[in-house]
């Protein structure tokens, strides 16, 4: 069975520059899986950060951005701000209308 | 904007039932799929169900294949979920979500399921 995989930790310092990874246990991520990221804190439903691998939600800041490395889809944090500490998910589109989700990644920053 | 707002979530013993909806505003509900996706207490997130718009395509996780049913009324906007012989690992806050490939998910708030004699 594919399982999307995730770094289980990430730590970033205040102003830096992180990449988060979303893989698959066997193939490679590519646009056609439409991955998306979404961000959740504590106590709260997750936030949709990018879409479509690449697309910014409205309301999000330009440094949040998504994009294709190698066989993972990437979100990539820059300028890292302490209120960017949270969970981080990838989710990717099967078919069918299944989608997968990944492990999440606990991003801590300081 | 897209809102969802879910109900129906509560305390229900071991084998119980229950019906969560989900109200749909701010998009042409009828256009869209929708689906279910939940979290455990402290873990990730887990898709549960789909439902296409017209609901001719509908499909589930093998951890709730044959005990819960989705189903919609796009004249009323609303999505449901019909839970039964729930067991203890259902536990989990339940989100109802606008699931399109190209958009991604939009998010309602959740409701919460427990599970516990």
């Amino acid at each position: 069975q594919t399982v999307v995989t995730q770094e289980p930790s990430f730590s970033v310092s205040p102003g830096g520059t992180v990449t988060l990874t979303c893989g698959l246990s066997s193939g490679s991520v590519s646009t056609s899986y439409f991955p998306s990221w979404y961000q959740q804190t504590p106590g709260q439903a997750p936030r949709t950060l990018i879409y479509n691998t690449n697309t910014r939600s409205s309301g999000v800041p330009d440094r949040f951005s998504g994009s294709i490395l190698g066989n993972k889809a990437a979100h990539t944090i820059t300028g890292a701000q302490t209120d960017d500490e949270s969970d981080y998910y990838c989710v990717l589109y099967m078919v069918s209308g299944i989608w997968m989700f990944g492990g999440g990644t606990k991003l801590t920053v300081l | 904007q897209v809102q969802l707002v879910e109900s129906g979530g509560g305390l229900v013993k071991p084998g119980g039932s229950l019906r969560l909806s989900c109200v749909a505003s701010g998009f042409t509900f009828s256009d869209y799929f929708m689906t279910w996706i939940r979290q455990a207490p402290g873990k990730g997130l887990e898709w549960v169900s789909y439902i296409s718009s017209g609901s001719s395509t509908i499909n589930y996780a093998d951890s709730v294949k044959g005990r819960f049913t989705v189903s919609r009324d796009n004249g009323k906007n609303s999505l449901y979920l019909e839970m039964n012989s729930l067991r203890a690992e259902d536990t989990a806050t339940y989100y109802c979500a606008r699931a399109t490939r190209g958009l991604g998910l939009n998010w309602g708030q959740g409701t919460l399921v427990t599970v516990s004699s």
